[in-house]
């Protein structure tokens, strides 16, 4: 079964760093194709993927994001770790992580997701 | 990007009649391998979005019959037969076809 959940703060200020954890256990993040990704949803609004990272260590990131956003594994640990810099208001939103396998064009598992605020 | 549209972006349908969502793309979303790739997502209040249809009409499991997919190209539909209470929510589409995947807007789905 597999299962993933996002933790961090729930709280930043503007202009810090987020840092996210998705945990995530059913998979192992060192077999093709298997893919962690991100994705967010500010309130009341659509979901937007920030990036994704494979078991080969190749990662993708957002055409718009992809100067403030960082992700990286630790395949022991069965984690996931996004980082975002110089955070603003806008980037107030709940966070998912997500499964995805590589060149299957879909995603089939999500977290339960983590709501960052963005306030001073 | 592929840009990822959708109307009506609100649909108010009553229970037991039937409902349909667009979504067009901005470009083709079929694939070199023969694949479309085209989702669609539930999402109920309060909670993670659920596929509910991949491939453009390969319906997940536990998924109710009453929601199928169709489509090809750049237009695609999802139906839904007969409007239950449980089906209260937003409905988006996206596309797998091309990095960075991308969402439409959704469809707020909700009962006369």
């Amino acid at each position: 079964q597999i299962t993933l959940k996002e933790s961090g703060p729930t709280l930043v200020k503007p202009t810090q760093t987020l840092t996210l954890t998705c945990s995530f256990s059913g998979f192992s993040l060192s077999t093709s194709p298997v893919g962690v990704g991100w994705i967010r949803q500010p309130p009341g609004k659509a979901l937007e993927w920030l990036a994704v990272i494979y078991w080969n260590d190749d990662k993708q990131y957002s055409t718009s994001l992809k100067s403030r956003v960082t992700i990286t594994k630790d395949t022991s640990k069965n984690q996931v770790v996004l980082t975002m810099t110089n955070m603003g208001p806008v980037d107030t939103a709940t966070y998912y992580c997500a499964h995805r396998l590589r060149g299957s064009g879909t995603v089939a598992y999500w977290g339960q997701g983590t709501l960052v605020t963005v306030s001073s | 990007d592929v840009v990822m549209t959708q109307s009506p972006l609100s649909l108010p349908v009553t229970l037991g009649q039937p409902a349909s969502i667009s979504c067009r793309s901005s470009q083709s979303l079929a694939y070199s391998d023969g694949n479309t790739y085209l989702n669609w997502f539930q999402q109920r209040p309060g909670q993670s979005p659920r596929r509910l249809i991949y491939k453009v009409s390969n319906r997940d499991s536990g998924v109710p019959d009453r929601f199928s997919g169709s489509g090809s190209g750049t237009d695609f539909t999802l139906k839904i037969s007969r409007v239950e209470a449980e089906d209260v929510g937003v409905y988006y589409c996206m596309q797998g076809t091309q990095w960075p995947l991308t969402f439409g807007p959704g469809t707020k789905v909700e009962i006369k």
